[in-house]
């Protein structure tokens, strides 16, 4: 049973540059959210996909989007790439139609430089 | 405002002691609170989760203690090995609960 797959895995991109990071979750979960962890801090929600529609933002501006197809698979999309969007990106898969996350499974990351 | 905090230096402990790495949270009522492992480069993974209505959770060489009236979680690792050395990330479910909520974490090293 392949785990969360995530790519690519590392990315360089030039400021002002548009980026698109995707995410296949584990087998049997429905759920998909996207954080970003600078370097020497825990991850930072971004959003979170579920039924194909964003259920829940963290504290990021309208340059993150994002989108869920039907096979539960998601994509992050970052516009206009600032130095400061070097990160690496986790995406978390889980099931429980919404509701409380009790474990979520977290792909390797795509690591992200802007320059 | 609300905030989680593990220690930010890191813990360096001999092999086969125990190790309790501490996660302190205010303005906030998790329903849950987990602890994940962490790698360099790698992806957080998930060793426990604690509900606000439990006092302590095991599993094998781990313990996790939840003190909702002190806002504080405890994380021990018994007989602790090299192989343990990781980053240690406790996570609240917050907003409704569909989000986590992660500390800083804390890093680990376990020396021989």
């Amino acid at each position: 049973d392949a785990g969360v797959t995530q790519s690519p895995t590392h990315l360089i991109k030039t400021r002002g540059q548009q980026v698109t990071l995707r995410c296949s979750p584990k087998s049997g979960h429905d759920t998909v959210s996207w954080y970003q962890q600078a370097l020497g801090q825990g991850p930072q929600f971004i959003f979170q996909y579920y039924e194909e529609e964003e259920r829940q933002r963290g504290n990021f501006p309208d340059r993150f989007s994002g989108h869920q197809f039907p096979n539960y698979s998601s994509e992050l999309n970052v516009n206009a790439l600032l130095l400061g969007d070097s990160a690496l990106y986790l995406c978390a898969s889980s099931f429980g139609g919404g509701g409380f996350i009790t474990e979520a499974f977290f792909g390797q990351g795509t690591r992200l430089t802007v320059v | 405002s609300q905030k989680i905090e593990q220690n930010s230096e890191a813990l360096n402990i001999q092999e086969g002691k125990t190790a309790t790495l501490t996660c302190n949270y205010t303005n906030y009522s998790p329903a849950y609170l987990q602890w994940y492992r962490q790698d360099p480069g790698r992806g957080p993974v998930f060793l426990l989760l604690i509900r606000e209505n439990e006092k302590e959770k095991r599993k094998e060489r781990l313990k996790v203690t939840f003190d909702t009236t002190l806002k504080q979680s405890l994380f021990h690792i018994t007989a602790s090995q090299p192989a343990d050395s990781a980053t240690y990330l406790c996570a609240l479910s917050t907003g409704g609960g569909n989000k986590l909520t992660f500390g800083t974490g804390t890093q680990l090293k376990v020396e021989l």
